[in-house]
């Protein structure tokens, strides 16, 4: 069974840019929610969604946005990137959603911001 | 406000030996907890939940304590191998409703000596 794959792995963009990330969740698995991780915050939530409805949203700015397909695919965008942005985005996938559902993570994009 | 809290940044154990993780928790709602290991540059690989009605879940050499009066859980690895030399991260959630999320530790760096 595939785990979770996340595209890009690696890529570098300018300030100002936008970016898009792309997940594709563990197959039969509905709920996707994407994490960032920087060497100072740790691993921070951004957004969760479960059959296509954002479900839960932490403490980033409107220029961090995010959706889920039909698949359960997901995108998240990320728009007039800062130099703060530079970090790990992880996206991760569980069967269900709610506690007890064990989260399982893809490898992750890194982001750097020049 | 940091929910969830690795005291310790860093464990160094000798091959053949017990490395126990610390973890606490202020948030009373957390009834959900997961440990992840993460090698640089991967995603955090899941290694062992626990629900708050349990307060020990074992699976081979990882063993995880939950005291929920002292809202402190620890994983204990027996016998630690050098393979086991990773980032740990704790995380926890709260059970019921759509609000999902995992909160994070910033997690402990172990290094386990041959």
């Amino acid at each position: 069974k595939a785990g979770v794959t996340q595209t890009p792995r690696y890529l570098i963009k300018t300030r100002g840019q936008q970016v898009t990330l792309s997940c594709s969740p563990i197959s039969g698995h509905r709920s996707v929610s994407w994490y960032q991780q920087t060497p100072g915050q740790g691993l921070q939530f951004l957004f969760e969604y479960f059959s296509e409805t954002q479900r839960n949203k932490g403490n980033f700015p409107g220029r961090f946005s995010g959706r889920q397909f039909s698949n359960s695919r997901s995108e998240m965008n990320v728009s007039t990137l800062e130099l703060g942005d530079s970090a790990l985005y992880l996206c991760a996938s569980s069967q269900g959603q709610g506690a007890g559902n064990t989260i399982y993570f893809g490898e992750g994009s890194w982001l750097t911001v020049v | 406000d940091q929910q969830v809290k690795q005291n310790s940044p860093s464990l160094s154990v000798q091959e053949g030996r017990i490395s126990i993780l610390n973890c606490d928790y202020t948030n009373s709602m957390f009834d959900y907890f997961l440990w992840y290991k993460k090698y640089p540059a991967e995603g955090p690989t899941f290694l062992i939940s626990i629900s708050s009605i349990k307060d020990k879940n074992e699976d081979g050499r990882f063993t995880v304590f939950l005291n929920k009066s002292a809202k402190h859980l620890s994983l204990h690895i027996v016998p630690s191998q050098p393979g086991d030399s990773a980032v740990y991260f704790c995380a926890a959630s709260a059970r019921g409703g759509s609000n999902y999320k995992l909160t994070f530790g910033k997690g402990t760096l172990l290094t386990v000596n041959p």
